[in-house]
């Protein structure tokens, strides 16, 4: 089994659609957690961090639910620019040292 | 800005050649990272550094060495070229606290015929 499990998608989804994407942990030592962007042929770029309140910034709403090890984000009012893999990212203290681990992504496609 | 560079961009080895990519970052990160990332895989930790002098091996670190040869850079060796090894390669950076995002180069995309 994926230390971190995301959906593959694609998700395509019309401008102005709110669109969530889940991901699951496997490791319950795993620390911290973040969603990151990935434009097509680009590298991975950190979106937001997801804290265990919850957190939002603007169109985008992270949540972190430790007891079940699922991590969601929330996009609302898609926009063309939202177009992109989103990668859920988890840090894991292994061996006295932190690693991220990555899932395999989620695609997302905004169309008119 | 530079943040973390990675060379080449491109190339394309034939089996049984070696190379080295090259990685240096300008953040004073204590960790470094080398991923690869092949279609429906997502990114794959090759190795990680967690600091200056240490490395480990990550998910997939078979028919790779890494040497962190100082804290600014960590290079990725390929001794003898597998076309099961073709793939987009990004390095990576990061503070060693647990809140903390990572910065990644641009990414090699090799190619072994």
């Amino acid at each position: 089994r994926k230390e971190v499990e995301q959906d593959p998608g694609p998700f395509n989804v019309p401008e102005g659609a709110t669109v969530a994407f889940n991901c699951t942990y496997s490791n319950s030592a795993s620390q911290s957690f973040f969603w990151y962007r990935q434009d097509c042929r680009k590298e991975p770029k950190l979106l937001m961090s997801v804290y265990s309140s919850g957190n939002e910034d603007g169109r985008f709403t992270a949540q972190l639910n430790r007891a079940s090890q699922y991590i969601s984000l929330l996009i609302r009012d898609s926009k063309l620019s939202d177009s992109a893999t989103y990668l859920c990212v988890v840090n894991k203290r292994s061996g006295g040292y932190n690693k991220l681990i990555f899932g395999a992504g989620t695609r997302l496609a905004v169309h008119p | 800005n530079a943040g973390v560079t990675q060379t080449p961009k491109f190339q394309v080895l034939k089996t049984g050649q070696s190379m080295t990519l090259q990685c240096a970052q300008d953040m004073n990160h204590n960790s470094m990272y080398w991923y690869r990332q092949d279609p429906g895989m997502g990114l794959r930790l090759i190795y990680y550094s967690a600091s200056e002098g240490t490395t480990d091996k990550g998910e997939v670190p078979n028919g790779y060495n890494v040497s962190r040869l100082n804290k600014r850079e960590f290079s990725l060796r390929l001794e003898s070229a597998a076309p099961s090894q073709t793939s987009v390669y990004f390095c990576a950076s990061s503070e060693v606290t647990t809140q903390t995002e990572a910065f990644f180069g641009q990414g090699t995309r090799l190619t072994v015929v």
